[in-house]
C-alpha cells in the first residue's frame, strides 16, 4: 500500500520550460489537493479536486494547471515555468471530514 | 472566512522542557481540527485531530484540546525529546497554518 505517491522528487528546469508533477494516490479518496510550501509562508493551496473530473483554483493557481482524468492521479502543470515556481510542491489526500495525507513533496528549482 | 493562526517560533527547548504551541481558529461552522508535523525532507503527516468542541486529541505524549469559548486549539506536550524536533502544522480542515519549527537539544 503505497499511500499518496509524488513524482519526480526533484527537478531542475530553465525558466520558459514546462514540466508535469504527478500525484497518485491508492486509498480511493474524493478529495485531492497541490500545495506549495516556500520559507516561512506555510502551506498555500494551488488547486484541488473533489472527485473526478472537477478541478478548482486554490489561493495561488496562478502559473498552474491541473487535471483529474481519473479518480487516483491528480496533475500539476507548469506551462512556462519562472523563477518564482521554485518551491517544494505536496500533494494530499482525503476523504470526507477526515485527515489528509500527505505525499512526500517534489522539489523543484527554476533557474 | 475561515482561518487559522499559528505561533511562528522558531522555538528551542531543552529535552525534558514542556512545549507549547499555540494556534487560534476563526471559523462560522464546527469544522474538525488538526495538528500535523513535519520532519525533515518529509510530507506531513498527521499527529492528532480533534472534530468537535471540548475533543482532546492525543498521540506520542503530545495534546491539544479543542476549546469552543477561547477559538484554540494549543499543542503540549509535558517533556519533549530531540527526536520531536520537527515543524508542527495546526490546520482547520485543509487550511494551515504558518508551521512553527521546533529543535530540541540534548
Amino acid at each position: 500500500n503505497a499511500g499518496v505517491t509524488q513524482t519526480p522528487k526533484f527537478r531542475v528546469l530553465k525558466t520558459g520550460q514546462s514540466m508535469t508533477l504527478l500525484c497518485a494516490q491508492d486509498m480511493n479518496h474524493e478529495y485531492m489537493y497541490w500545495y506549495r510550501q516556500d520559507p516561512g509562508m506555510g502551506l498555500r493551496l494551488i488547486h484541488y479536486s473533489v472527485g473526478e473530473g472537477t478541478t478548482a483554483k486554490g489561493e495561488v493557481p496562478d502559473g498552474y494547471n491541473v487535471s483529474r482524468l481519473k479518480k487516483q492521479n491528480f496533475l500539476l502543470g507548469l506551462e512556462s515555468a519562472a523563477p518564482s515556481q521554485t518551491s517544494v510542491y505536496f500533494c494530499a489526500t482525503r476523504t470526507v471530514n477526515t485527515e489528509a495525507f500527505f505525499g512526500q513533496g517534489t522539489r523543484l528549482t527554476v533557474v | 472566512g475561515d482561518s487559522v493562526t499559528q505561533m511562528e517560533g522558531p522555538v528551542t527547548l531543552s529535552e525534558e522542557a514542556f512545549l507549547t504551541i499555540n494556534c487560534t481558529y476563526t471559523a462560522t461552522g464546527y469544522p474538525s481540527l488538526f495538528w500535523y508535523v513535519q520532519y525533515p525532507g518529509e510530507g506531513l503527516q498527521l499527529l492528532l485531530k480533534a472534530t468537535k468542541a471540548d475533543d482532546k486529541g492525543s498521540n506520542k505524549g503530545f495534546e491539544a484540546t479543542y476549546r469552543k469559548e477561547t477559538t484554540s486549539f494549543h499543542l503540549e506536550k509535558g517533556s519533549v525529546q530531540v527526536s520531536d524536533s520537527a515543524v508542527y502544522f495546526c490546520a482547520l480542515d485543509m487550511r494551515f497554518g504558518a508551521g512553527t519549527r521546533l529543535t530540541v537539544k540534548p
